[in-house]
C-alpha cells in the first residue's frame, strides 16, 4: 500500500512564525503535492514537484515556498505566517506520468 | 477553461437508500476521472478511477461510477448507503498530458438511521 505520511496532524502556530510542513512517500514516486482545502472551495494547488530539486507553482503559491531534497521528501514553507493561512494542508503522491495521487492524512494549521 | 463541477454541496439519505453523487467536468483532452471520499479530519482516499475502456467503473465500499462522454458527467452511485458512508466526496479531472488534477468543490454525504 502506498504510505504518504505528514509530519503533524494539528499545528498551532503565531503570526509571523516561520512554518514547516514535512510530507514523506514511501512508493518512490516521482510527483509531490501540496493543497490547500478549504470549506466550499475544494482542494487548490499551492505547489507541485516532479523530481528532485524541480518545482513548480500551482493555483495559490502566494506566502509559500517549498523544498524537495530527497526523492521521498517534500516539505511546504510559510516565510511569516498569517492569519489567512489557517487551513487544512493536504500533501500528495503520484507516479508518472499522470498516475494516481495518494494523499497524506493533513495538517490542520492554525495560525494566531 | 477546465473544471470540475460538484452541482449538490450537501445530500441527506436514509441509511439503506440509493445515492447519487453528480460530477460534470468541462475539459480539453479525454479526460482521466477520479472518485475521493474524506472522512472527517482525514486525507482524501481513492475510491475509483477511469481511464479508458469499460465506462462503469467499480470501486471500493460498493461504489461504481460511469462516465458518459456525450454528457460530460463521472456520477458516482451506490445501490444501499450504509451509515459509515457519511463524508465528503470529491470529483477530479486529469489527463495523459499533465500529472496534475483539477478537483471539485465537493458533496458532503450525511446519512440518517
Amino acid at each position: 500500500d502506498v504510505k504518504v505520511t505528514q509530519s503533524s496532524r494539528y499545528l498551532v502556530k503565531r503570526t509571523g512564525e516561520k512554518v514547516f510542513l514535512e510530507c514523506v512517500q514511501d512508493m518512490d514516486h516521482e510527483n509531490m503535492f501540496w493543497y490547500r482545502q478549504d470549506p466550499g472551495l475544494g482542494l487548490r494547488l499551492i505547489y507541485f514537484s516532479y523530481d528532485v530539486k524541480m518545482k513548480e507553482k500551482g493555483d495559490i503559491p502566494e506566502g509559500y515556498s517549498v523544498s524537495r531534497e530527497k526523492k521521498e521528501r517534500f516539505s511546504l514553507i510559510l516565510e511569516s505566517a498569517s492569519t489567512n493561512q489557517t487551513s487544512m494542508y493536504l500533501c500528495a503522491s503520484s507516479p508518472r506520468p499522470a498516475g494516481t495521487q495518494y494523499f497524506g492524512p493533513g495538517t490542520r494549521l492554525t495560525v494566531l | 477553461a477546465q473544471s470540475v463541477t460538484q452541482p449538490d454541496i450537501h445530500i441527506t439519505v436514509s441509511e439503506g437508500a440509493s445515492l447519487e453523487l453528480r460530477c460534470n467536468y468541462s475539459y480539453g483532452a479525454t479526460p482521466y476521472l477520479f472518485w475521493y471520499v474524506q472522512s472527517p479530519g482525514q486525507g482524501l482516499q481513492l475510491l475509483l478511477k477511469y481511464f479508458s475502456g469499460d465506462t462503469l467503473v467499480q470501486g471500493i465500499k460498493g461504489f461504481e461510477a460511469e462516465f458518459k462522454r456525450s454528457q460530460s458527467s463521472f456520477n458516482l452511485r451506490k445501490p444501499s448507503v450504509h451509515w459509515s458512508d457519511a463524508a465528503e466526496y470529491f470529483c477530479a479531472v486529469g489527463a495523459l498530458n499533465t500529472d496534475k488534477l483539477i478537483f471539485g468543490t465537493g458533496t458532503r454525504l450525511q446519512v440518517f438511521p
